[in-house]
């Protein structure tokens, strides 16, 4: 089945510092992924929907400057966290589905816990 | 009114229970409706999708779609202590970016 790799799985940075978070489909292709941030004890938040070769699309509220969205390939997409802040702090999980799929279905990473001290 | 809505618990049984979880919708053109598991500190894992109404089973797991009712549910049989963790019910429509989740049940099987 389709797989979704996510890495790192857990970082740990100064305030200010910028971080980037990669996702990448190992055996399929992508042109669209999705990034989720996630509270404790909380459902998933759609925070941007990142496209191959073109600018990501920012659900309302998420700062495009601070969470930067780069799809390079059909296999890999990553998010920035740009001069972070402990409020920054959260589990970021991204999902995909293979392009060759007929159905609308995602399969996640394993996601990355961010702490920001 | 939100698009789906999901108790999200916690719901606690016994080892060897059925759990019946279930979740209600707003959107009549969803068509696909997937169950997730969600392990603490892991991202979600698919348990299986349902496309437009019916059955579906797996194992131990049954789900089952009612589009007439809007309402969506995940049977586990003989639950294990394993199966604790958190269901999210999602849903989509054919188009790439209106998938929905609900807000996931905290499910614990006690030995």
């Amino acid at each position: 089945g389709a797989v979704v790799s996510q890495h790192p799985s857990w970082v740990i940075c100064k305030s200010g510092t910028s971080v980037k978070i990669e996702c990448r489909s190992l055996d399929f292709q992508a042109t669209t992924m999705f990034w989720y941030r996630q509270f404790p004890k909380q459902s998933l938040m759609l925070m941007a929907t990142s496209n191959e070769g073109s600018k990501a699309t920012y659900e309302q509220g998420v700062e495009k400057d601070k969470f930067l969205i780069n799809h390079a390939s059909l296999t890999l997409s990553t998010l920035t966290v740009t001069s972070a802040h402990p409020e920054d702090s959260s589990f970021y999980i991204c999902s995909a589905r293979p392009d060759s799929s007929g159905a609308n279905v995602l399969t996640f990473g394993a996601g990355s816990r961010l702490t920001v001290l | 009114q939100k698009e789906v809505e999901q108790d999200p618990g916690p719901l606690s049984v016994p080892e060897g229970a059925i759990v019946s979880l279930n979740c209600t919708y707003s959107n009549s053109a969803f068509q696909y409706f997937m169950w997730y598991r969600q392990y603490s500190r892991k991202g979600p894992e698919l348990l299986m999708y349902t496309y437009s109404s019916g059955n579906k089973e797996d194992g131990r797991f049954t789900a089952q779609v009612d589009k007439s009712s809007k309402y969506i549910s995940l049977f586990i049989r003989d639950s294990q202590p394993s199966d604790s963790a958190t269901y999210l019910c999602a849903m989509s429509s054919t188009n790439n970016n209106d998938m929905r989740f609900g807000a996931g049940t905290r499910l614990t099987v006690k030995p």
